[in-house]
């Protein structure tokens, strides 16, 4: 049973170009959550995603980032027009349930994101 | 506020040294409380939880943490580590699904 898997693992970016981070969750989990972590930092809410809803997006900047967990295929988080400082590791967790946090977090590999 | 403070940011033990890692929290409710590990350029991996019952809780790789409400902490602990626990272990408090965490503990072994 293949673990969370998030891909690219690396990946450059010019400044004012889009990042798109991609996160396959757990088989049978139906909940996605995305965290960001910048260097000697903890990790930091993103959003909270079921299939095709979004059910908690405070964590989120309010430009430039997105997030998708369609019916069909991975979660995607993406940042349009990156800045320097959305330099970051970037992990995404699933679940098989969401609710009351009682559940384990899976987490991938996460993918590391540097900007030029 | 809620919060998780992990004061230290370094530690440095021996191999074969016991280890205790601090973690401190500010929650308003019952907390379900966490820790991970992250290797180098690895995820994290969840160590050990604590929901309620007994405050000493047994995790994986010989770790345990205790729950002290009166203290609000929930410390690890290992009797003796290895080279290979060397990474860097993150503490986390919720109330429901969005998990909030300390800045993390860098654990460096000393052969």
């Amino acid at each position: 049973n293949a673990g969370v898997m998030q891909n690219p693992r690396h990946l450059v970016r010019r400044r004012g170009q889009e990042a798109r981070l991609r996160c396959s969750p757990m088989k049978g989990h139906s909940h996605v959550y995305w965290y960001r972590q910048l260097p000697e930092e903890g990790l930091k809410f993103m959003v909270y995603l079921q299939k095709e809803n979004i059910i908690d997006e405070s964590g989120m900047p309010k430009e430039r980032f997105s997030a998708e967990f369609p019916k069909e295929g991975p979660s995607i988080l993406r940042i349009q027009q990156v800045v320097r400082g959305d330099s970051a590791a970037y992990f995404c967790a699933s679940s098989p349930t969401g609710t009351s946090g009682t559940g384990e977090l899976f987490f991938g590999e996460g993918s590391r994101l540097t900007v030029l | 506020a809620q919060s998780v403070t992990q004061p230290d940011i370094h530690i440095t033990v021996s191999e074969g040294a016991s280890l205790e890692l601090r973690c401190n929290y500010s929650y308003g409710a019952t907390p379900y409380l966490f820790w991970y590990v992250q290797s180098p350029g690895q995820g994290l991996q969840l160590l050990l939880k604590y929901f309620s019952g007994d405050t000493l809780v047994q995790g994986i790789k010989g770790f345990e943490a205790e729950f002290k409400r009166s203290q609000s902490s929930f410390n690890l602990r290992k009797p003796s580590v290895h080279w290979s626990d060397a990474a860097e272990y993150f503490c986390a408090v919720t109330g429901n699904y969005q998990l909030i965490w300390g800045a993390g503990t860098k654990l460096i072994i000393k052969p």
